[in-house]
């Protein structure tokens, strides 16, 4: 089963909208981190965000927000007023706290477009 | 330099050949690891090394063969290789090489299997 499950494949958006991703995780550990990366065509992914399973307090930063719900097992991601630069695949990635095996959980990617 | 880099870029190669790939970090962290991007499908974990020793290897057929001299180095050499094995390789690094640490990554490198 996927421990990681971004379920938008591609979004488009006009420049300026809002647009939020989505992100669902299972896991049975009490402990666990959850992260957001970016991946513009470079190719290169960009970290943005790494929150623990107990901090569930939203975050801010600049034109990027992430709503963390433990009772939904959800961490989603919000740009505000989006420009064409945050044109990329985004993706959500899961690791627990009691894996030995060094594994970070990849979702699929949700590859944004934002029309100018 | 910063960060992690990746050299090829591209690399185009028949299947009888015998390449290597390099990632070098400069952020002075104690583990690296060599992804698998394949296209439609989550990142495969394929190696992970924590000071110098291996610590995983995911099932990863033995065409592919890692090899980190140091901290900062990390090279996965090809042969044989198949047509399926066609995609991007990243490299990433950690901190340690624990589960929880935030793994930075290179730019990856674009293979191509004819």
């Amino acid at each position: 089963a996927q421990k990681v499950t971004q379920a938008q494949t591609e979004i488009s958006v006009v420049e300026k909208e809002d647009v939020t991703l989505d992100c669902v995780y299972e896991t049975r550990d009490t402990t666990y981190y959850l992260f957001w990366y970016k991946q513009p065509p470079s190719g290169e992914l960009v970290f943005l965000i790494r929150r623990n399973s107990f901090d569930e307090q939203n975050e801010i930063s600049g034109r990027y927000s992430w709503n963390f719900q433990k009772s939904t097992s959800s961490f989603n991601f919000t740009i505000t007023a989006s420009q064409v630069v945050d044109s990329a695949v985004y993706f959500c990635a899961l690791s627990e706290a009691e894996n030995t095996g060094n594994q970070f959980y990849f979702g699929t990617g949700t590859s944004l477009t934002v029309i100018p | 330099e910063t960060g992690v880099t990746q050299t090829p870029r591209h690399l185009v190669m028949g299947m009888t050949n015998k390449k290597s790939l390099k990632c070098e970090q400069h952020l002075g962290h104690n583990a690296m690891y060599w992804y698998k991007q394949s296209a439609k499908k989550p990142l495969e974990l394929m190696f992970v090394y924590s000071l110098e020793e291996r610590v995983e290897n995911n099932s990863v057929p033995s065409r592919f063969s890692p090899e980190c001299p140091n901290s900062s180095h990390l090279f996965l050499h090809l042969h044989t290789l198949q047509p399926e094995d066609s995609a991007l390789y990243l490299c990433a690094s950690s901190q340690e090489g624990a589960s929880t640490d935030t793994q930075y990554f290179g730019p990856g490198t674009r293979l191509t299997v004819l």
